[in-house]
C-alpha cells in the first residue's frame, strides 16, 4: 500500500497570508487527488492530477504535481477564514481503480 | 441534487451494545464506501461495494464489523459488539463509476461515535 506523507502536519496562520502544503510519497502517483474537509462535514473533492508537472488553478487554489510524479503541492494565496479546514491528498493504492489512500492531512487555521 | 445521506450524525452507547450506521448513496452511483476516520490513522477504508455486491472487505477490523448492500439505495455498517476503541468518525462515500483511471469520491457528513 502506498504511503502518503503531508507536511506540515498544523499550520496557523493570519488572513491574507500565503501558504503551501506538501504530499509525498516514496512511489510513483498513477494520479492525485486533493481534498478539502471542513469541520464536522466529509472530504470534499477539489482537483485531481493525473500527468507529471500538471498545474491546475482553482480561484486562490494552485495545484501542481511533481514531474517524476511522486509529490504534490497545494498553494494557497492570500487566505482567507473560509479557508480553514483539513486539507488531504489520496491516491490509487497499488494499481487499484478504486482504492484510495489517503495521507493524514494537513490541518489549516486561518485567523481572521 | 441531494448528497451522500447518513445516520445518524452522532451515537453515543455503552460497550457490549450494538450500533448500525446507515447511507443513502447518490442515486445513480454504482460504487460505495465505509471509512472509518481518526486522529491516530487517518482516514481508514473498511469496504468497497460495487453494484451491491461486496469487493474488498479487507479493512474492515474484525468479525465484529459487518456491512450489508441489500439494494442500490441503503448500506448499513453494523458493530456487534461495540468497544471503545472503535470510536470513531465514520463516513460512508459513493462513486458514479468503476474502471475509470481514477475516480471521484462523494462523501457523507459522517457519523460521529462514542463508544463508553
Amino acid at each position: 500500500t502506498q504511503l502518503l506523507e503531508q507536511s506540515p502536519q498544523f499550520l496557523s496562520i493570519q488572513e491574507g497570508e500565503n501558504l503551501t502544503v506538501y504530499c509525498n510519497s516514496s512511489s510513483v502517483f498513477s494520479s492525485l487527488q486533493w481534498y478539502r474537509q471542513e469541520p464536522g462535514e466529509g472530504p470534499v473533492l477539489l482537483v485531481t492530477v493525473v500527468t507529471g508537472g500538471e498545474v491546475k488553478k482553482l480561484k486562490r487554489l494552485t495545484f501542481q504535481f511533481g514531474d517524476a510524479r511522486k509529490d504534490s503541492s497545494l498553494h494557497i494565496t492570500a487566505a482567507q477564514p473560509g479557508d480553514t479546514g483539513l486539507y488531504l491528498c489520496a491516491s490509487n493504492s497499488g494499481g487499484s481503480n478504486y482504492k484510495l489512500t489517503f495521507g493524514k492531512g494537513t490541518l489549516l487555521t486561518v485567523n481572521p | 441534487d441531494a448528497g451522500v445521506i447518513q445516520s445518524p450524525r452522532h451515537e453515543v452507547t455503552e460497550m457490549g451494545q450494538e450500533v448500525t450506521l446507515r447511507c443513502k448513496p447518490i442515486s445513480g452511483h454504482n460504487s460505495l464506501f465505509w471509512y472509518r476516520q481518526t486522529m491516530m490513522r487517518g482516514l481508514e477504508l473498511l469496504i468497497y461495494f460495487n453494484n451491491n455486491v461486496p469487493i474488498d472487505d479487507s479493512g474492515m477490523p474484525e468479525d465484529r464489523f459487518s456491512a450489508k448492500m441489500p439494494n442500490a439505495s441503503f448500506s448499513t455498517l453494523k458493530i456487534q459488539p461495540s468497544e471503545p476503541r472503535d470510536s470513531a468518525v465514520y463516513f460512508c462515500a459513493s462513486s458514479p463509476r468503476q474502471g475509470a483511471f481514477y475516480n471521484e469520491q462523494f462523501f457523507g457528513p459522517g457519523t460521529r461515535l462514542t463508544v463508553l
